[in-house]
């Protein structure tokens, strides 16, 4: 039973076409995250939304918006596909607050822009 | 501004030979710590975790860190690496809440020699 899935796994797409990430949590947590992971792994967060609200938007380009219909759920729609949006996609979530504050992370989408 | 260095990009270790891996940070207040492990095409998995108490945590396959304040640092030790312990794997500081929002390092990965 798994905790945080996305789908899908794997995403290759074109240049200008607009693409869409799911993410759910099962754990009852508060608080989901979207990550990046580029070639060189590092991992940047991009949005954080607590309770369906946004709280973290970290200088992300406005063709990524976040969608949280409810605070099991974080969709990541993408428009306009660059070949720079090539990366992992990860989506994360977290309890607020207290000693049990860790990130749980899902598999991961690879995105591919050709 | 929080931060995270891991000055060693790659390790590569004997199977059975002891590992640490080094991890800086810099944090205005009390720091919660966390490092993590990414198996290959895999997301990350936290393997242990320090908020408050005595500062020589254990987590979970063997792993231990110790929190050294007066250093800023919260390397990872194993006394004894098994070959499914090659991985990519991130020091990440965070504030009390929301630790996904955590910053996390540029990894280290590690590989291991039969």
């Amino acid at each position: 039973d798994t905790a945080v899935s996305q789908t899908p796994k794997y995403l290759v797409t074109q240049m200008g076409n607009d693409k869409s990430i799911k993410c759910e949590q099962n754990l009852g947590h508060d608080t989901m995250y979207w990550y990046k992971q580029d070639s060189k792994k590092f991992l940047k967060i991009m949005f954080s939304y607590n309770n369906k609200e946004l709280i973290i938007n970290e200088t992300v380009p406005n063709r990524f918006s976040p969608k949280s219909p409810d605070k099991a759920h974080l969709n990541l729609h993408i428009n306009s596909l660059e070949l720079g949006d090539s990366a992992v996609y990860f989506c994360a979530s977290s309890p607020t607050g207290g000693e049990t504050a860790e990130a749980f992370f899902g598999q991961g989408t690879r995105l591919t822009v050709v | 501004a929080q931060s995270v260095t891991q000055p060693d990009i790659h390790i590569t270790v004997s199977e059975g030979a002891s590992l640490e891996l080094r991890c800086n940070y810099s944090y205005g207040a009390t720091p919660y710590l966390f490092w993590y492990v990414q198996s290959p095409g895999q997301g990350l998995q936290l393997l242990l975790k320090y908020f408050s108490g005595d500062t020589l945590v254990q987590g979970i396959k063997g792993f231990e860190a110790e929190f050294k304040r007066s250093q800023s640092s919260f390397n990872l030790r194993k006394p004894s690496v098994h070959w499914s312990d090659a991985a990519e794997y991130f020091c990440a500081v965070g504030g009390n809440t929301n630790a996904g929002k955590s910053t996390f390092g540029d990894g280290t990965t590690l590989t291991v020699k039969p």
